[in-house]
């Protein structure tokens, strides 16, 4: 079955830690995201990559940063967690030409700043 | 990409068909009606999608109308398993880039005994 796993299913961390986010994907996609999901505002996009060290702003990227330094491996950085940026993050991949499976994403992390 | 508009919530009877519409009055002619679901505490799931014939899977059918500014997802007999959160969404697809999926509220479908 395939695949996207995040590292962690819930996380505390405290205000002005750096945090890192950890997805990997086995099925060889080319595109990565993360999202961030909050009640009421639904998923909104942080960050995309369509290829290795290549990254895109989504629509949120204020605050965050992302690495991608191999294909299976997107990892979301907060350079200094602050308490708003308490949320549930997901990540996701898709194929370079988006078929019959569009996006697949992982089960969230839930993270917690104090 | 074309906005979507759905329903808040809705309530299906165990059994029964859940009929989920979408208001996408905009879409353009190269866009693809998708739809997800999440379930609670986890991630969306892709469930189907069109461009303008109605489509089947295991899952779901997808009703497009012949003017593509709506459509219906249907769950043809619902469980309590189906409730959950459920996303309609237009973008391009096959593009060759990273085009990203924007989602919206979505519609709570509670699935009841």
């Amino acid at each position: 079955d395939v695949k996207v796993t995040q590292s962690s299913r819930y996380l505390v961390k405290r205000t002005g830690e750096k945090v890192f986010l950890e997805c990997v994907q086995d099925m060889d996609h080319e595109n990565m995201f993360w999202y961030r999901q909050d009640p009421g505002l639904g998923l909104r996009l942080i960050y995309f990559s369509y290829d290795v060290k290549m990254k895109e702003k989504g629509d949120i990227p204020e605050g965050y940063s992302v690495s991608r330094e191999k294909k299976e491996r997107f990892s979301l950085i907060l350079e200094s967690a602050s308490t708003n940026q308490t949320s549930m993050y997901l990540c996701a991949s898709s194929p370079l030409r988006t078929g019959s499976h569009g996006y697949t994403f992982g089960s969230g992390t839930r993270l917690t700043v104090v | 990409d074309a906005k979507t508009t759905q329903p808040t919530s809705m309530d299906c009877a165990e059994g029964r068909a859940a009929n989920l519409p979408c208001n996408h009055s905009t879409i353009s002619g190269n866009e693809y009606v998708y739809w997800y679901r999440q379930i609670h505490s986890q991630g969306p799931q892709y469930i189907i999608h069109g461009l303008k014939n109605n489509e089947t899977n295991e899952m779901a059918s997808l009703i497009i109308t012949e003017d593509r500014k709506s459509s219906t997802l249907i769950l043809p007999h619902a469980t309590l398993r189906d409730t959950a959160v459920y996303y309609c969404i237009v973008r391009v697809a096959n593009t060759g880039t990273a085009s990203k999926l924007t989602f919206g509220t979505g519609t709570r479908l509670q699935v009841t005994l």
